[in-house]
C-alpha cells in the first residue's frame, strides 16, 4: 500500500529566504507526482507536475524535483513571501491495475508560514 | 476557461439525513474524483468516474456514492449521516489522457449536528 510522508508537518521561516519542502513515498511505481498548494478552508491549487520520466519541473520560483528510485521528491522554493504562506501537499499516482491508478495518494501535507 | 465548480460550498446537516453534492468537472474533462479531507485524515480517495462508470472506490462505507452524468457533471451522495463525515468534500477534474494532472474545485464544507 503506497504511503506518502512530509516531513516537516510545520515550518516557520522569514520572509526571503529559500526553503525546501520534503517528500516521501514507499512504492516508487508512480506514474507521476504532484505538489499542490492549499489556503485555508479553500481548495487545492495545482503548483507542478512530475512526470515519472522527468528529474524536476520548474514555475517561476518553486522547482521540484524527483526521484523515484529513492521514493523522494522536494519542492524549492525561493526568496520566499508572506503569500506563500499556505499548506503545501504532494501527492503521487500509481502505476498499476484495477484501477488503483485512478486516484491520488496524499501527504498530510507541511504547514508553511513565511513572517514579514 | 472555467475551473471545476462544486456546489454548494456550504451545508449543515442533521445526523441521519442524507446530503447531495455537486462537481461540475473543466470542459473537456471526463475523469472526475472525489476525495474527503479532514484534519485527521488528511486527503482521502472517495471514487473516480469517467463516462458515467465508477474505476475506483476508496475505502468508505455504502453510505457514500456517485455517480456521473453525459455531461460529464457529477454528484456524491451520503446517506444516513454521521458526525464523522463532518469534512471538506473535493472535487477534481483531469482530461484522463497524457499528463493525468488533476485540477481541484474550492470543495464543500460539510457540516453534520
Amino acid at each position: 500500500k503506497q504511503e506518502v510522508t512530509q516531513i516537516p508537518a510545520a515550518l516557520s521561516v522569514p520572509e526571503g529566504e529559500n526553503l525546501v519542502l520534503n517528500c516521501s513515498f514507499t512504492d516508487s511505481a508512480i506514474y507521476n507526482l504532484q505538489w499542490f498548494r492549499q489556503d485555508p478552508g479553500k481548495g487545492l491549487t495545482s503548483l507542478l507536475l512530475i512526470q515519472s520520466s522527468q528529474r524536476e519541473q520548474t514555475s517561476g520560483r518553486l522547482n521540484a524535483s524527483l526521484d523515484k528510485s529513492s521514493g523522494r521528491s522536494t519542492l524549492y522554493i525561493a526568496a520566499s513571501q508572506p503569500g506563500d504562506s499556505a499548506t503545501y501537499l504532494c501527492a503521487v499516482r500509481p502505476v498499476s491495475s484495477g484501477g488503483s491508478n485512478y486516484k491520488l495518494t496524499f501527504g498530510k501535507g507541511t504547514l508553511l508560514t513565511v513572517n514579514p | 476557461k472555467a475551473g471545476v465548480t462544486q456546489t454548494p460550498r456550504y451545508l449543515i446537516k442533521t445526523r441521519g439525513q442524507q446530503v447531495t453534492l455537486s462537481c461540475s468537472p473543466i470542459s473537456g474533462h471526463r475523469s472526475v474524483s472525489w476525495y474527503q479531507q479532514t484534519p485527521g485524515q488528511g486527503l482521502q480517495f472517495l471514487f473516480e468516474y469517467f463516462s458515467e462508470t465508477q474505476r475506483n472506490k476508496g475505502n468508505f462505507p455504502g453510505r457514500f456514492s456517485g455517480r456521473q452524468f453525459s455531461n460529464s457533471r457529477s454528484e456524491m451522495n451520503v446517506s444516513t449521516l454521521e458526525l464523522g463525515d463532518s469534512a471538506l468534500y473535493l472535487c477534481a477534474s483531469s482530461r484522463d489522457t497524457g499528463s493525468y494532472e488533476q485540477y481541484f474545485g474550492p470543495g464543500t464544507r460539510l457540516t453534520v449536528t
